[in-house]
């Protein structure tokens, strides 16, 4: 098993540019997140997703579109990059149960100029 | 409002025990968790407590009090590999949601 992926590495972009960052999980999981890990304030969450179809915001939601067309895949779009959203991006996945643990990607450095 | 406050920094020494606390205050509470981050990788996971007392993995043990609002991740016989960050979180009591703590930076010196 590959776990949960995430593609690219590593980005820059210029401020207005679009992208999307995709996230893959090969472990049937139900729950999907995306995070952003800025220096001293831990991880944030952007969206998240309880299932195929379904999407929800999290505490910092603006300026991010998602999707979760299927069940292995949670997509992070970024319309209109801008300096404030350079960071490291993690999505995580994680059974339905309340005491099952997020397995993360390797995270997706973002830098926008 | 949702806050979690863990020491930025701590350092300690190879072989010794080391305590990291963590205190919080959410809206709701369905269990505390903490993940372990080295420089430049993923969070992994490490241990999580929804009932008070004591869980033993290891060198690893977390403490939860409910009614306090606190835990502490004990780290027993350190070594130089531990040296990484350490993140407290709390998932709210829908389960959907993790509240994450900025971390505690923990350095190993020989």
């Amino acid at each position: 098993n590959a776990g949960v992926t995430q593609t690219p590495k590593f980005r820059v972009l210029k401020t207005g540019q679009s992208m999307t960052l995709l996230c893959a999980q090969d472990m049937n999981h139900e729950y999907m997140y995306w995070y952003r890990q800025d220096p001293g304030m831990g991880l944030r969450l952007i969206h998240y997703s309880v299932g195929e179809g379904t999407t929800a915001k999290g505490e910092v939601p603006d300026g991010y579109n998602v999707s979760r067309l299927k069940k292995q895949n949670f997509l992070l779009g970024l319309e209109s990059a801008a300096p404030s959203q350079t960071s490291v991006y993690f999505c995580a996945s994680t059974p339905r149960l309340a005491g099952d643990e997020q397995f993360f990607g390797p995270g997706t450095r973002l830098t926008v100029l | 409002g949702q806050n979690i406050d863990q020491p930025t920094e701590m350092t300690a020494t190879e072989g010794a025990i080391v305590q990291i606390n963590c205190t919080y205050q959410t809206s709701g509470f369905n269990g505390l968790f903490w993940y372990q981050q080295h420089a430049g990788e993923a969070p992994t996971f490490l241990s999580y407590n929804v009932l008070d007392g004591l869980e033993e993995k290891g060198r690893f043990s977390s403490f939860l009090s409910r009614s306090k609002g606190y835990s502490y991740l004990l780290l027993k016989e350190l070594q130089m590999k531990d040296s990484a960050s350490y993140l407290c979180a709390v998932r709210n009591t829908g389960g959907f949601k993790t509240i994450f703590g900025a971390g505690t930076r923990l350095f190993v010196k020989a």
